[in-house]
């Protein structure tokens, strides 16, 4: 069975300390990861798709690389409005449904 | 990226009774998907709707449960019927970005609490 596993389930940095959130994954095929930021009380909002060990991709302070096993999602410099929670899902395979992790909840204090 | 839009946007409902959700999206789109964010949990695809054809349903979700209309290509429904408090949950529409950019594009959302 797919799984997508996130860590840790919650972060909490000060203004400007750099970190990772990480988005493990046990897959057959991997066709694409994705990776969403979803404030409270609204949908999910797309970042990034990977398609490729070794491939990165940026917006502004965010950065996400992939391996064959797992993706970080890198924050450089963080400021109060990067709080929110961020998801990966991953398609694999066949089929075009994509599976979500549970989330990472990242909390940025000024 | 598509505008979508949900309605209501939360609701409190009485066991037993049924919600119907919907979901209108600014463009024409072949596939909708329906999916359910419990407390805690990850994102659970419900059912994918396809204009013209009935919905197909992910293991665990039946149709007398979730039934789901798609009369046009903008506009479908979602019905959470007989409800219990395990429904409590937040329900999301969406449809596909473009293939040259993956993932997908997500409503706002219905929260909806079930006593």
């Amino acid at each position: 069975e797919d799984q997508v596993t996130q860590s840790p389930e919650a972060l909490r940095l000060q203004e400007g300390e750099s970190s990772s959130l990480n988005c493990s994954y046990t897959v057959s095929g991997l066709r694409g990861l994705f990776w969403y930021r979803q404030d409270p009380g609204k949908g999910p909002e797309f970042l990034f798709t990977l398609y490729s060990a070794g491939e990165e991709k940026e917006k502004e302070r965010l950065k996400a690389t992939l391996t064959k096993k797992e993706s970080f999602l890198h924050i450089t410099a963080p400021k109060p409005e990067d709080s929110a929670t961020y998801l990966c899902a991953v398609q694999a395979g066949g089929s075009y449904i994509p599976t979500f992790g549970r989330g990472t909840s990242l909390i940025v204090h000024p | 990226s598509a505008v979508i839009s949900q309605k209501p946007s939360r609701d409190i409902c009485q066991r037993g009774t049924s919600l119907t959700i919907q979901c209108q999206v600014d463009s024409q789109v072949t596939m909708m998907f329906w999916y359910r964010q419990q407390p805690g949990q990850s994102l659970t695809l419900i059912a994918t709707a396809n204009q013209g054809s009935e919905a197909t349903y992910e293991s665990g979700f039946v149709i007398d449960k979730f039934p789901i209309s798609r009369p046009n290509l903008t506009f479908s429904t979602l019905t959470v019927s007989n409800m219990s408090p395990e429904d409590s949950s937040i329900y999301l529409c969406s449809v596909d970005l473009p293939d040259s950019i993956g993932g997908q594009f997500f409503g706002p959302g219905t929260r909806l609490t079930v006593l």
